[in-house]
């Protein structure tokens, strides 16, 4: 396997806060990357940590823990078009676009 | 600028025939990436280039695969004989030398593969 690992799926309702975890496992971290993807679309890059700590972009931040190889993805004031697959992934080595991939997390939005 | 460029978007073949799929790379992007998405599996490196120089095929997953650059802007994979097996997406992805931030590899839109 790829040493990641996330949940499968998770639901919420519209203006609730998610949190999407995700925890990975390797030698040579060059950082980890959140990605969307809605159904029959290619990923689309949302958010890429190499130190620890929170970014916060809008209603949307990432956090980052080399330590515990432990990241997550939050999105706040949830609204129905966040509903998608999001995937975390690990780079390794200089190859940014070399990149070990978790399942992804399946979420969907009620509203 | 285009993005990076797949074809065909969708295919539909029968076990034991030749699929071969087409990907056009953003320009002025040094490495390029061959990436498989199954339900099962996830997304899967197969193989990716450097200035059109394979650097590591080891996700390829067996000798029927086989992928090729012979320019920067234009590679292949090519899976033959095609097996129902490799039903899937396959993305190709592209990004520049002097990566430096996450923000800087792109997805073609993908190849649907279905063999029957």
């Amino acid at each position: 396997g790829q040493n990641i690992d996330q949940p499968t799926e998770m639901t919420a309702t519209e203006g609730a806060i998610v949190q999407i975890n995700c925890t990975y496992q390797t030698s040579g971290f060059n950082g980890l990357f959140w990605y969307q993807q809605h159904a029959g679309e290619a990923p689309t890059f949302l958010s890429y940590n190499v130190l620890d700590g929170l970014e916060e972009k809008g209603r949307f931040s990432s956090f980052l823990s080399r330590s515990k190889g432990y990241s997550y993805r939050l999105l706040k004031e949830l609204q129905m078009k966040d509903s998608a697959s999001y995937l975390c992934a690990y780079a390794r080595g200089s190859t940014l676009g070399r990149l070990y991939f978790g399942r992804g997390t399946q979420l969907t939005v009620w509203p | 600028d285009a993005g990076v460029i797949q074809s065909p978007r969708h295919e539909v073949t029968e076990m034991g025939q030749e699929v071969t799929l087409r990907c056009k790379p953003i320009s002025g992007h040094d490495y390029l990436f061959w990436y498989r998405q199954t339900m099962m599996r996830g997304l899967e490196l197969l193989i990716y280039f450097n200035n059109n120089v394979p650097i590591d095929d080891s996700g390829m997953p067996e000798d029927r695969f086989s992928a090729k650059m012979p320019n920067a802007s234009f590679s292949t994979l090519k899976i033959q004989p095609s097996e129902p097996r490799d039903s899937a997406v396959y993305f190709c992805a592209s990004n520049p030398r002097d990566a430096s931030s996450g923000n800087t590899i792109y997805f073609g839109e993908g190849s649907w593969l279905t063999v029957v």
